[in-house]
């Protein structure tokens, strides 16, 4: 069965400094892969997407950037975080095709709080 | 992608049924529904997806109207733990649609 890790589960920065988050997909090859990010009492924003290894789409300009570097792997950074880039982030996966049956499965989740 | 929407927030009694209502009016013929779940401090869930046929899965049912302008959730014994803020999207299929987020509505299901 296909599971999906992120971590680190929360993670307490200060401003100016780098971030690296990172994600992981098993049991599947070849997915989409999302970056989500959700600010306090907001709703689910878009960052990135990725259909392939290399391939970044960015659908939000911003402080922060993608990257995949590996089919099931992929990396949310910044070189230097803001007050701004507080919030939880999340990581999904879809399959390919003209279909999916099971829509987006999430991560867990990674509570950024920039200090 | 075409425009959901939601009531901000619903309540439900324990053990009877929840009718999530959405609509979505500017669908195009080849755009899914899907709908999701988010409880607290955790990542959405997936919940159902159909395109134009009513479904039904373990969690909940889906009825779409027949010209597709809007649809309405099911879950037929809401629970406590079905307190969650549930999203409609309406997007493409596969590779061609990103997931979108709106605000979604907050069900508070009360004993």
């Amino acid at each position: 069965s296909q599971t999906i890790h992120q971590w680190p589960a929360t993670l307490v920065q200060p401003v100016g400094s780098p971030l690296s988050l990172e994600c992981t997909v098993e049991g599947t090859s070849n997915p989409n892969l999302y970056w989500y990010r959700q600010a306090a009492g907001r709703g689910l924003q878009l960052l990135f997407y990725s259909v392939g290894i290399g391939q970044i789409s960015s659908e939000v300009p911003q402080n922060l950037s993608a990257s995949r570097p590996q089919d099931r792997q992929f990396i949310l950074s910044s070189k230097k975080l803001l007050l701004s880039d507080s919030g939880f982030y999340l990581c999904a996966w879809s399959g390919l095709g003209g279909s999916f049956n099971y829509g987006y499965t999430f991560g867990s989740g990674t509570r950024l709080t920039v200090v | 992608d075409a425009k959901t929407t939601q009531p901000p927030s619903m309540d439900c009694a324990e053990g009877r049924a929840a009718n999530l209502p959405c609509n979505h009016s500017t669908i195009s013929g080849n755009e899914y529904v899907y709908w999701y779940r988010q409880i607290h401090s955790q990542g959405p869930q997936y919940i159902i997806h159909g395109l134009k046929n009513n479904e039904t899965n373990e969690m909940a049912s889906l009825i779409i109207t027949e010209d597709r302008k809007s649809s309405t959730l099911i879950l037929p014994h809401a629970t406590l733990r079905d307190t969650a803020v549930y999203y409609c999207i309406a997007t493409y299929g596969g590779s061609q649609g990103n997931l979108i987020f709106g605000k979604g509505t907050k069900l508070s299901v009360k004993p």
